[in-house]
This record gives structure tokens, C-alpha cells and sequence, in this order.
């Protein structure tokens, strides 16, 4: 069990448009999602928390306004990159938790690849 | 801020040839010290979780261990399925914040 997938796995798109990535958590309810995102041969950073219902949290330096999240449901979180340019070209990794109590043990989805051309 | 620093960077050993990867951190509050596998273009997958100095689990060819200051991956006869990059992490009170990782690669 504790199955993460995302969607899609590879985005290639032009410079100035926007790109959706799902996240879902396919047989357990995530109470918290997590979004990172990962250079080449660099640590995971994370980027923003979501809680279901609620507002994400984003870290300091990320902008809220271009990477915009939704946690509209239990099992599924949404970011989306606005206005895409070539320096957001990273792979993107979701994670969830089941429950606010322990959020230390999170479980990772397969990640997406951005490309911004 | 909390910090995590992984050695070596990258880790080429021979099938059967043992080694130990190291993990240094310091951290506020530490809730758990862990361990995951990546493979190219994937997510992380779990192997251990420490949560006190001295605590040791093991997994197959895999046996992490946990001080006040570091934590060791030691891996024991590895096989070239064990060639993936280990990523430490360590959780205070809200986030995972991760080490830059090393990637080990097994020759037969």
C-alpha cells in the first residue's frame, strides 16, 4: 500500500505557458501533500506543504504566485507552473502523508520531468 | 537551518567489495533521520528511519546507524542492482530536508 502516482511523468512546453502536474495518493487518504523539486546531482527542495482544504504553505524563496497548488481532496494535489521559463526546468517530486501527526513518513511519487523550451 | 551533508559524492565499488556511505547533519529538534533509494528519473523509495543515537536497522545488504552527529549506510557484498543514489533526510518539526545524495555503482 501507500501508493503515490503523478501526472504526467514528462512535460515538454514552450517558454510562457503553464503546466499542470497531478499528484495522487491511490489507496490511502493524504491528509498533507508535498511538493519538491530536484537540479541535476542536487538535493530534493521542498518547495510548498498543502493541506487538504487549505491554503498551501510555501517555503521562503518560492514563489506562491507562479507555483500555484491546490489540495482540493484527500487524494489528489495539483501544481501548476505559470508562465513557465527555462529556469524552472527541474524534475518535480510529490509526496504525501497520511495523517498531521507524522508527516516525517512520507510517501513519494514517481516525479515529473519539466521541460521549458 | 538544518543541514545535511553527504560523503562521498559518487561511490563505484566492485560486486562484493563492502563500503559505507556517510551522512552528517545538524539539526533543531531531530524527529527522525532517513534514508531513500533513487533511481534515475524516479521518486525516492524508503529503506530506514532512525530516531535515536545508536539505533541500527538493516535490510538485505543494507545496515544504516545512527549517532548524535551522523548516520552511516554501510552496504555489505553489493550487487550491481544496488547502483542508485542514497539521499539522506532529516525531519524536525514540519519538513524533510534532504542531502545532495551518493550515487554508488556496482561493477560486476
Amino acid at each position: 500500500g501507500a501508493v503515490v502516482s503523478q501526472h504526467p511523468s514528462w512535460v515538454i512546453c514552450k517558454s510562457g505557458t503553464s503546466v499542470k502536474i497531478e499528484c495522487r495518493s491511490l489507496d490511502f487518504q493524504a491528509t498533507t501533500m508535498f511538493w519538491y523539486r530536484q537540479f541535476p546531482k542536487q538535493s530534493l527542495m521542498l518547495m510548498a506543504t498543502s493541506n487538504e482544504g487549505s491554503k498551501a504553505t510555501y517555503e521562503q524563496g518560492v514563489e506562491k504566485d507562479k507555483f500555484l497548488i491546490n489540495h482540493a481532496s484527500l487524494t489528489l494535489s495539483t501544481l501548476t507552473v505559470t508562465s513557465a521559463h527555462p529556469e524552472d526546468s527541474s524534475f518535480y517530486i510529490c509526496s504525501a502523508s497520511r495523517d498531521r501527526g507524522s508527516q516525517e513518513t512520507q510517501y513519494f511519487g514517481p516525479g515529473t520531468r519539466l521541460l521549458v523550451l | 537551518e538544518d543541514q545535511v551533508t553527504q560523503s562521498p559524492e559518487a561511490l563505484r565499488l566492485q560486486e562484493g567489495e563492502s563500503s559505507s556511505l556517510n551522512c552528517s547533519y545538524t539539526v533543531s529538534g531531530l524527529r527522525g533521520l532517513f534514508w531513500y533509494r533513487q533511481d534515475p528519473g524516479k521518486g525516492p523509495e524508503f529503506l530506514f528511519t532512525l530516531y535515536s543515537a545508536g539505533e541500527e536497522k538493516e535490510k538485505e545488504r543494507l545496515k544504516a546507524t545512527l549517532t548524535k552527529k551522523e548516520s552511516f549506510l554501510h552496504i555489505t557484498a553489493p550487487k550491481p542492482e544496488d547502483s542508485a543514489t542514497y539521499l539522506c533526510a532529516v525531519f524536525n518539526d514540519y519538513k524533510l530536508s534532504f542531502g545532495a545524495g551518493t550515487t554508488v555503482t556496482v561493477r560486476a
